[in-house]
């Protein structure tokens, strides 16, 4: 079975741009999860989707956005880009709600100049 | 809320050495409990879990024991190999909020 793919996987962009990052799950996986991993603020939650619904949603500004198709791939998009922002960002998916164990996608590496 | 407290790293060993690496958590429900590895430049991977409490993951050598009591999951393997080296994440899992809560991850290096 494939693991989770995560497209691109490194994106350098420029402050003000916005970017978009592609997640594919496992297959039959319905959960996918995004964090941002960063050497100051370690991993932290963005947001949680299961069947095209977020279900929850951690403690970053409204820039930070994502969505999730009917074949359970998400995407993350983030606008208006700060230095800040430049982070590893993954992707996890999991068989469903309540399924516990998550999988993790390589990430994405965001350098934002 | 939810946290998750490992031993501050680095750590360093020699090949074969035992291994440690503290973690103890607080949360309110009854999450699951995680160990995930990440090699440089890669994703996490999961090393071993544990659902409830008394049960114990197991992976590779490496074993954990979900503490209800003392709200713990130590990390340990009897000899290290230096491909082990890698940084190593505590995690908690909340199945009702949808959220996993992680540590601030360990740096293990074993030299030859």
């Amino acid at each position: 079975k494939a693991g989770v793919t995560q497209t691109p996987r490194y994106l350098i962009k420029t402050r003000g741009q916005q970017v978009t990052l592609s997640c594919s799950p496992i297959s039959g996986h319905r959960s996918v999860s995004w964090y941002q991993q960063t050497p100051g603020q370690g991993l932290q939650f963005l947001f949680e989707y299961f069947s095209e619904t977020q279900r929850n949603k951690g403690n970053f500004p409204g820039r930070f956005s994502g969505r999730q198709f009917s074949n359970s791939r998400s995407e993350m998009n983030v606008s208006t880009l700060e230095l800040g922002d430049s982070a590893l960002y993954l992707c996890a998916s999991s068989g469903g709600r309540g399924a516990d164990t998550q999988y993790f996608g390589p990430g994405t590496r965001l350098t934002v100049l | 809320g939810d946290s998750v407290t490992q031993m501050e790293g680095p750590v360093t060993l020699s090949e074969e050495a035992f291994l440690t690496i503290n973690c103890t958590y607080t949360a309110t429900g009854y999450p699951s409990l995680f160990w995930y590895v990440q090699y440089p430049g890669e994703g996490l991977q999961l090393l071993l879990k544990a659902t409830k409490a008394d049960d114990k993951g197991s992976n590779k050598g490496f074993e954990a024991t979900y503490r209800k009591e003392t709200t713990s999951f130590h990390l340990e393997k009897g000899s290290v190999q230096v491909s082990d080296s890698a940084v190593y994440f505590c995690a908690l899992r909340d199945t009702n909020a949808g959220k996993s809560t992680f540590g601030d991850g360990t740096t293990l290096t074993v030299k030859p």
